[in-house]
């Protein structure tokens, strides 16, 4: 059962304009989410987080929101370079310390920016 | 910033053998190392929490005879396949915890590719 879910598996968009990243999660207890970013052969690196006690959190051209009614979460990226193409992974955990730590992955979605 | 390793970066083994995978945590110690699994369009599958010191705590489903974790000190974590097989091809990514700012940051390796002919 996943947990985590990003339905889209692959995004375009063109280099000045916002890319959208969606993530839906189902399981209640999740209370801290991460986005990553994976370059091929290459592990995650991670980009942006929040707290459910959150509704946004920004970091520059990275804004992350979660809506926790909907059980969902995005990642916005304004403006987008083509340095940004990536897989991007959404994560999810319950707590975000400790060695009980755990992370749950999507599936990932591969955005692609066109100059 | 927090920087991981893996060593090797790449593998191809006969069907039987065993494999050894290193994690170093490069400029930090890391009390938790954990070890994942990717296959091709699958998300990152995690397999084992590795505490220094103390035995691995595997998710459901994982054979621990199967994949032997070792975690013998702040900055080392291993990991072996043993009896390695076809199935066992994937890509093995781990990650160290750095307690920095008052929360934990999970820093993930570059991966390694296990191929198993």
């Amino acid at each position: 059962d996943q947990q985590v879910k990003q339905n889209s598996p692959s995004l375009s968009v063109q280099e000045g304009r916002i890319s959208i990243l969606n993530c839906d999660y189902t399981n209640s207890m999740f209370d801290y989410f991460l986005w990553y970013k994976k370059y091929p052969a290459e592990g995650p690196t991670f980009l942006i987080s929040i707290s459910s006690i959150k509704d946004k959190n920004e970091d520059g051209r990275f804004t992350v929101f979660l809506n926790k009614s909907a059980k969902h979460l995005s990642l916005h990226i304004v403006p987008s370079q083509p340095g940004d193409s990536a897989v991007y992974f959404c994560a999810a955990s319950v707590g975000s310390g400790g060695s009980n730590y755990k992370l749950t992955f999507g599936k990932g979605t591969l955005l692609t920016v066109n100059p | 910033g927090a920087v991981v390793s893996q060593h090797p970066s790449w593998v191809i083994c006969k069907s039987g053998t065993s494999v050894k995978i290193e994690c170093r945590s490069l400029d930090f110690q890391a009390t938790t190392m954990f070890w994942y699994r990717q296959f091709p369009k699958q998300s990152l599958m995690l397999m084992a929490t590795s505490n220094e010191g103390s035995k691995a705590t595997y998710e459901q489903g994982v054979e621990k005879d199967k994949f032997l974790i070792n975690h013998a000190s702040l900055t080392l974590s291993t990991l072996t396949v043993t009896s390695a097989h076809p199935e066992d091809s994937s890509f093995y990514i781990c990650s160290a915890t750095s307690r920095a700012g008052g929360s934990d940051t999970q820093y993930f390796g570059p991966g390694t590719r296990l191929t198993v002919l």
